[in-house]
């Protein structure tokens, strides 16, 4: 049982260049996550995603796509990586259940994070 | 929408004695609380959670936190801490129904022998 699974864990691009983050879990979650981590801002949230085939902005979503063709898999994409993208970026995924009580909402599982630089 | 604040981003202890984070949240509609644990070049991992229930939870490692609904505070504290509590600690607050978390800037513990 792997939990949350990133791929890269670390990458360095130019200015311009394209590229996709893998995120991948096991735990049949529904919901997945997208953060990106940067010194002194804590988490802010890129998008995510409520089940296979939809997905919804975050916080911070400009500059980002993302596509969860399957339940397991949630990709993060730069179309034209930019310096000011260069983050630690978190995957992230949690079981909801729908009977609405407290224990609906369950903590998240985070994967170890992508360290992608820009230059 | 909610927001998070933890006030204070860095906190320096000595080995042994007790610390608190602290943590307030903006609504005080019904939420969900979290406190999660990040340690160098790792995710974050939970480190203890409010759904209902009793105000005062508890983690395995000696943490504890108190939902406090008046003050809208969700205080992390431990009474004596060691070299490898060392280590950045997030808050987080989602409203009921919401599943989206709202997280703070984060506070980075440090301890000295």
């Amino acid at each position: 049982n792997a939990g949350v699974t990133q791929t890269p864990k670390f990458r360095v691009l130019k200015t311009g260049q394209s590229m996709t983050l893998l995120c991948a879990q096991d735990m049949n979650h529904e919901y997945m996550y997208w953060y990106r981590q940067d010194p002194g801002m804590g988490l802010r949230l890129i998008h995510y995603s409520v089940g296979e085939g939809t997905t919804a902005k975050g916080e911070v979503p400009d500059g980002y796509n993302v596509s969860r063709l399957k339940k397991q898999n949630f990709l993060l994409g730069l179309e034209s990586a930019a310096p000011s993208q260069t983050s630690v970026y978190f995957c992230a995924s949690s079981y909801i259940s729908r009977t609405g009580g407290p224990d609906s909402n369950q903590p998240q599982h985070f994967g170890d994070g992508t360290r992608l630089s820009i230059l | 929408a909610q927001s998070v604040t933890q006030l204070d981003s860095q906190v320096p202890v000595f080995e042994e004695a007790p610390v608190e984070l602290r943590c307030n949240y903006s609504s005080s509609v019904s939420v969900y609380l979290f406190w999660y644990v990040q340690y160098p070049n790792q995710g974050l991992q939970l480190l203890l959670k409010y759904l209902s229930g009793s105000t005062l939870v508890k983690s395995i490692n000696g943490f504890e936190a108190e939902f406090n609904k008046s003050q809208t505070s969700f205080h992390l504290r431990k009474p004596s801490v060691h070299i490898s509590d060392t280590a950045e600690y997030f808050c987080a607050v989602s409203d009921r129904g919401s599943y989206i978390p709202t997280f703070g800037r984060g506070t980075s513990l440090i301890v000295h022998p």
